[in-house]
């Protein structure tokens, strides 16, 4: 069965410090993956997504993340920190031919000043 | 307003009522997705509807859930006899394109529902 995992439930990082937020999948083929933030009481916003373009993708507010397919990972950075980052970060996957999205356990992301 | 509305955004129920829970999606997306998410795991599948069809109700945890978008644009997602075990936060996305796109979700920001 398709499947999710972020290592980490919590990660803290100072400001200014690199941001690396782990996320690996398991498929038989390589799914469509993408990364979402939940902010304190709101929805969860798309960060980014890779669907089988370009194996770096770009993020809003300076995201990228690497599909990796020997490693089966889907790495989230961003090179430096900002206190307005911090939030609950979730890595999801979607397999094509299937609606469903299947999100991780989320890790949660602390900037200290 | 512009974005997925849900309502209410807390409920609580005592075991063994029903509970109905009110997704509004952003105007004109054909995609809806509901999501439960309990304390400290992320958001687990429930159904999935294109326009009024429900094409996936393959989460759906028992009989007990039951869902329907009439119009192909409101949905509710109703819960009978609640049991303790059905608390948790219930999220609603559309997304603008049907079928098996991977266009963006918009999520609304969820319905705490907590059975005593």
């Amino acid at each position: 069965a398709q499947s999710v995992t972020q290592l980490g439930s919590h990660v803290s990082v100072s400001e200014g410090a690199l941001v690396l937020l782990r996320c690996n999948y398991s498929s038989s083929v390589p799914p469509y993956l993408f990364w979402y933030v939940q902010y304190p009481n709101q929805g969860l916003q798309l960060l980014l997504k890779y669907t089988s373009a370009a194996t770096l993708v770009k993020g809003i507010n300076g995201f990228e993340a690497e599909f990796k397919k020997s490693e089966t990972s889907f790495h989230l950075t961003k090179p430096s920190a900002h206190m307005s980052d911090a939030a609950e970060y979730f890595c999801a996957v979607r397999n094509s031919g299937t609606y469903k999205y299947i999100f991780g356990t989320g890790t949660r992301l602390k900037v200290l000043a | 307003g512009a974005g997925v509305s849900q309502s209410p955004r807390y409920k609580v129920a005592k075991r063994g009522q029903d509970v109905a829970l009110r997704c509004d999606p952003i105007s004109g997306h054909v995609s809806l997705f509901w999501y439960q998410q309990a304390l400290g795991q992320g958001p687990e599948f429930l159904t999935y509807f294109q326009n009024e069809a429900q094409l996936d109700k393959s989460g759906l945890p028992s009989d007990r859930f039951f869902a329907e978008r009439p119009e192909g644009s409101v949905s509710t997602l109703k819960i009978q006899r609640t049991q303790q075990e059905d608390s948790a936060v219930y999220l609603c996305a559309s997304s603008l394109e049907g079928g098996l796109n991977t266009g963006e979700l918009f999520f609304g920001e969820g319905s705490r529902l907590t059975v005593l």
